[in-house]
């Protein structure tokens, strides 16, 4: 199977700027997503990784390290309205290619 | 149109109902899948549809049973549900199977169901 694995929650302080990580263990590694869910709403994407580095998206950027298994998604400037859920999905092949979501990262954003 | 529709936004049913969740997209997806989300956790894959045929069942219980009419519709029927099944079930869609750029998931809202 899979294991993904992100901290439960999280608080940080409007303006300022977030580092939310996501550890992973697969086989068949084909890229990472990350995706935002509000409270009562469904997932919507942000970014996605499949090659080492740092992919920047206005105020947010994902970073991936393949060799250590590891991402992490930056939220700059952050906003109120950031308050919500941080999913990491890997992507993998298993004779189809399929996503597992991690647990998710709940933030909290305050003034 | 960038949008997966779902209805019923809610339902509530009993466990000897028999009822349909429906979702829809317009975007050209070949890739479609359902998901069963229980609260404070995430998405869990229940089954995908490429090129409307089933590719993957995560071994569902058969009191869930999908289809898929054509390439822009996805049902799930219900039948003999238990509560425990009470849960938000996503419909999502991609342009090809998930991983690689370009095949990112588009949820649909989601129906909130109540087996009681």
């Amino acid at each position: 199977g899979q294991n993904i694995d992100q901290p439960t929650e999280m608080t940080a302080t409007e303006g300022a700027i977030v580092q939310i990580n996501c550890t992973y263990q697969t086989s068949g590694f084909n890229g990472l997503f990350w995706y935002q869910q509000h409270a009562g709403e469904a997932p919507t994407f942000l970014s996605y990784n499949v090659l080492d580095g740092l992919e920047e998206k206005g105020r947010f950027s994902s970073f991936l390290s393949r060799s250590k298994g590891y991402s992490y998604l930056l939220l700059k400037e952050l906003q109120m309205k950031d308050s919500a859920s941080y999913l990491c999905a890997v992507a993998y092949s298993g004779g189809y290619q399929k996503v597992t979501f991690g647990t998710g990262t709940k933030l909290q954003v305050i003034p | 149109d960038t949008e997966v529709t779902q209805t019923p936004k809610h339902l509530v049913m009993g466990m000897t109902n028999k009822k349909s969740l429906k979702c829809e997209q317009h975007m050209g997806h070949r890739a479609m899948y359902w998901y069963k989300q229980k609260a404070k956790k995430p998405p869990e894959l229940m089954f995908v549809y490429s090129y409307e045929k089933l590719s993957i069942n995560e071994s569902v219980p058969s009191r869930f049973s999908p289809e898929c009419p054509n390439s822009s519709l996805l049902n799930l029927h219900l039948h003999a549900l238990q509560p425990e099944d009470s849960a938000l079930y996503l419909c999502a869609s991609s342009h090809g199977l998930a991983g690689g750029p370009g095949n990112e998931q588009f949820f649909g809202p989601g129906t909130r169901l109540t087996v009681l």
